[in-house]
């Protein structure tokens, strides 16, 4: 069974420049996950989904940062503009539902985004 | 924002000896996990122990819970050198009607085991 795949996963680009992340989550996973860590931290939530519902957005960065589930599958995250201080690995993951309370998440390998 | 605080921030030990992590929270939960992440990797589930647990084991690993001081423990087993990586507990809180309620990480604990 596959994991959850991220792509691309490394993405070097200009200040100012738009950039999107793509995360395919595993089959039959209704909750999904998107985090940024920075170098030496823990992942910090930046957006969850429960089927294509953003129910807990509250860290998310709305000025320039937009997320999407469309038909409560594969997800994109969005940035732009991107600011130096966005440099990070950007971190999916999706587990089978919250509500049952087993919510060992599967993460993907990430994207590490470079803004120069 | 980060619940958990994971002790100590960084432990070296030689191979075969055990290690211990620990874990503080703040806000009641629903269960707390402890990921693995080697070096430019993602993070890889170790093991789940619910807010009504308060032991749990798993090969080489031992977790324990205790909801009174919101604090868990770690203890690898006679260690090996591949157990070198990050260790990270997680939270997963109790629903409070606002703010961030997903899996919430802490900062780490940075495990290096010397052959």
């Amino acid at each position: 069974e596959a994991g959850v795949v991220q792509s691309p996963r490394y993405k070097i680009i200009e200040k100012k420049q738009p950039v999107a992340f793509w995360c395919n989550p595993i089959s039959g996973h209704n909750t999904l996950y998107w985090y940024r860590q920075n170098l030496g931290q823990g992942p910090e939530l930046l957006i969850r989904y429960e089927n294509e519902e953003a129910v807990d957005d509250s860290q998310l960065p709305k000025d320039r940062f937009s997320a999407e589930r469309l038909k409560g599958v594969d997800s994109t995250l969005k940035i732009q503009p991107a600011e130096l201080g966005d440099s990070a690995v950007y971190l999916c993951a999706s587990s089978l539902d919250r509500a049952s309370l087993n919510t060992e998440a599967f993460f993907g390998q990430g994207t590490r985004l470079t803004v120069v | 924002s980060q619940q958990g605080e994971e002790d100590p921030q960084a432990l070296s030990i030689q191979e075969g000896e055990n290690a211990t992590m620990n874990c503080s929270y703040k806000t009641s939960i629903n269960n707390l996990q402890w990921y693995r992440q080697n070096s430019g990797r993602g993070l890889v589930h170790l093991i789940l122990i619910r807010s009504n647990e308060r032991e749990k084991h798993s090969g080489r690993l031992r977790v324990t819970l205790d909801t009174s001081k919101k604090s868990s423990s770690l203890l690898i087993t006679a260690s090996r050198a591949a157990d070198t990586a990050s260790y990270f507990c997680a939270t997963d809180p109790m629903y409070s009607g606002g703010g961030a309620d997903g899996l919430t990480f802490g900062k780490g604990t940075h495990l290096i085991i010397q052959p």
